[in-house]
C-alpha cells in the first residue's frame, strides 16, 4: 500500500512554544491530506481537511488560529500547533487519500506530543 | 449528519475462534464507504477492509469478512481463526460524500486470549 510518513514521532515542548508536525506522502500525489488528533483509549476525531494550494477545512470546535495547517504541495502538510499548552497533548495523526476513484486511505504513523 | 456506532468498548475472544465487532452506522448520503482499521498498542492505524455501499458481495480480505447488512445500517467484522496478534484497537469509520473524510466510531478493544 501507500505510504504516509510523519516527523516528529513524538515531540515534548514547554508550554507556550508552538510545534509544527510534517505529513508526507512518499509514493503517490495526495490533494487532500487529513488531520485527527487522539485522546488516550478514545477514538479519532477529525480536526481538519488540508487541501493543496487552498485554505484548510476545519470542523467545528477546532480553533484555525491555533492549529494552522499548510499544505504547500502534493506531497506535504504541515500541522503547526501555536502557543502550545498541556491540553493540546494528544496523539496527531495524519492520513491522505489515493486519487479519486480509489478508495483507500492511508495514515501515517502519528506524532505524540506532550506539552510540560 | 453521518454517526458511526460501535457498541462493544472490550471484547475477549479464545485463540483461533472467530469473533465478530459490531458496527453500526447513520447517514443521508445515497454513496458510501465503511472502512475497518486495526489499530496496535503502536498507535498506527492498520486498513483491513472496505465495504461500498454499492457493493452486492460481502467484502472479505484474508481472515477478514465484513458482514454488510444495509437494511440494518450495520457492518459488522467478522475476524476468523483469531491470532494473538489480533489484539489491539479496531475502529470502523465511514465516507460519505462530504469530502472525503472519514468519521471513526469508539472503537473496540479486542484481547485474544491464549
Amino acid at each position: 500500500g501507500a505510504v504516509v510518513s510523519q516527523h516528529p514521532s513524538w515531540v515534548i515542548c514547554k508550554s507556550g512554544t508552538s510545534v509544527k508536525i510534517e505529513c508526507r506522502s512518499l509514493d503517490f500525489q495526495a490533494t487532500t491530506m487529513f488531520w485527527y488528533r487522539q485522546f488516550p483509549k478514545q477514538s479519532l476525531m477529525l480536526m481538519a481537511t488540508s487541501n493543496e494550494g487552498s485554505k484548510a477545512t476545519y470542523e467545528q470546535g477546532v480553533e484555525k488560529d491555533k492549529f494552522l495547517i499548510n499544505h504547500a504541495s502534493l506531497t506535504l502538510s504541515t500541522l503547526t500547533v501555536t502557543s502550545a499548552h498541556p491540553e493540546d497533548s494528544s496523539f496527531y495523526i495524519c492520513s491522505a487519500r489515493l486519487s479519486s476513484g480509489r478508495n483507500e486511505q492511508f495514515f501515517g504513523p502519528g506524532t505524540r506530543l506532550t506539552v510540560l | 449528519a453521518q454517526k458511526i456506532t460501535q457498541t462493544q468498548p472490550g471484547m475477549f475472544v479464545q485463540e483461533k475462534e472467530a469473533v465478530t465487532l459490531d458496527c453500526t452506522y447513520d447517514t443521508s448520503d445515497p454513496s458510501y464507504g465503511l472502512f475497518w482499521y486495526k489499530q496496535p498498542s503502536s498507535g498506527e492505524m492498520i486498513f483491513l477492509i472496505y465495504q461500498g455501499s454499492y457493493d452486492q458481495q460481502n467484502a472479505t480480505e484474508g481472515r477478514y469478512s465484513l458482514n454488510f447488512q444495509k437494511a440494518r445500517k450495520s457492518a459488522n467484522l467478522v475476524i476468523s481463526a483469531s491470532q494473538l496478534g489480533d489484539s489491539a484497537m479496531y475502529f470502523c469509520a465511514m465516507r460519505g460524500n462530504q469530502g472525503g473524510k472519514l468519521i471513526f466510531g469508539q472503537g473496540t478493544e479486542l484481547s485474544v486470549k491464549p
